[in-house]
């Protein structure tokens, strides 16, 4: 299995404040990305980085901002979390040169 | 519009019969890639096969075999003799353009449910 944490793995948190997710790999792959999955949606693109401080937006990257200063890490912020941002995230990594993208294992956020 | 679609929201088989679940997919990149994911009840995902566009048979994995049309843009996924672990939520995926790429547009998935 590829070395992909993710942190926190539930979260409840208020309307308004803000929230940091981690992922942390150990396979020193380029590309990291973050998904959230809602049900009738499938997963969609929140944002991805290909490479340290290389990020850009995905199809729904509203409400989020991203930031990597080491090839492990990708962190994902919310920083003021609102009801719609409540869903589970995965975050994915890939070295680019294959075709298969790993996932972590998710994040459960409850935003009330 | 809907770059993946996945029009079965659920779908039941018995077990040790094939199912197939269906993915049509909408992109004017001649360069992309389909895959497929599993996601049982645990939440994780689980990559199960890859078929590239230029590729010219079609992508087989164990149990898993993808039926690749591509004048109608369709990615079928077939399961050959069902078994009770195969229940679960299964997405079709696809990237478009640079191989390098691998920014995934998902389907909303279906759900199948093997019955004993």
């Amino acid at each position: 299995d590829a070395g992909i944490t993710q942190s926190p793995r539930h979260k409840v948190t208020e309307t308004g404040t803000p929230v940091t997710l981690r992922c942390h790999q150990t396979e020193n792959h380029r590309y990291m990305y973050w998904y959230r999955q809602d049900p009738g949606h499938g997963l969609r693109l929140i944002h991805y980085s290909y490479g340290v401080k290389d990020t850009d937006k995905g199809e729904v990257s509203d409400g989020y901002s991203v930031s990597r200063s080491k090839t492990e890490d990708f962190l994902l912020t919310l920083e003021s979390a609102t009801s719609s941002q409540t869903s589970v995230y995965f975050c994915a990594i890939s070295d680019g040169r294959g075709y298969e993208q790993y996932f972590g294992p998710g994040t459960r956020l409850t935003v009330t | 519009a809907q770059k993946i679609t996945q029009t079965q929201p659920g779908m039941f088989v018995q077990e040790k019969e094939a199912v197939t679940l269906d993915c049509t997919y909408d992109t004017s990149d001649p360069s992309y890639g389909l895959f497929w994911y599993k996601q049982p009840s645990s939440g994780e995902m689980i990559f199960l096969i890859y078929q590239g566009s230029y590729d010219q048979q079609n992508a087989t994995e164990g149990r898993y075999s993808l039926n690749f049309q591509k004048a109608r843009k369709s990615a079928n996924l077939v399961i050959s003799a069902s078994q009770l672990g195969d229940s679960a939520m299964y997405f079709c995926a696809m990237r478009e353009g640079d191989p390098n790429d691998y920014k995934l547009s998902f389907g909303a998935g279906t759900t199948v449910t093997v019955r004993a």
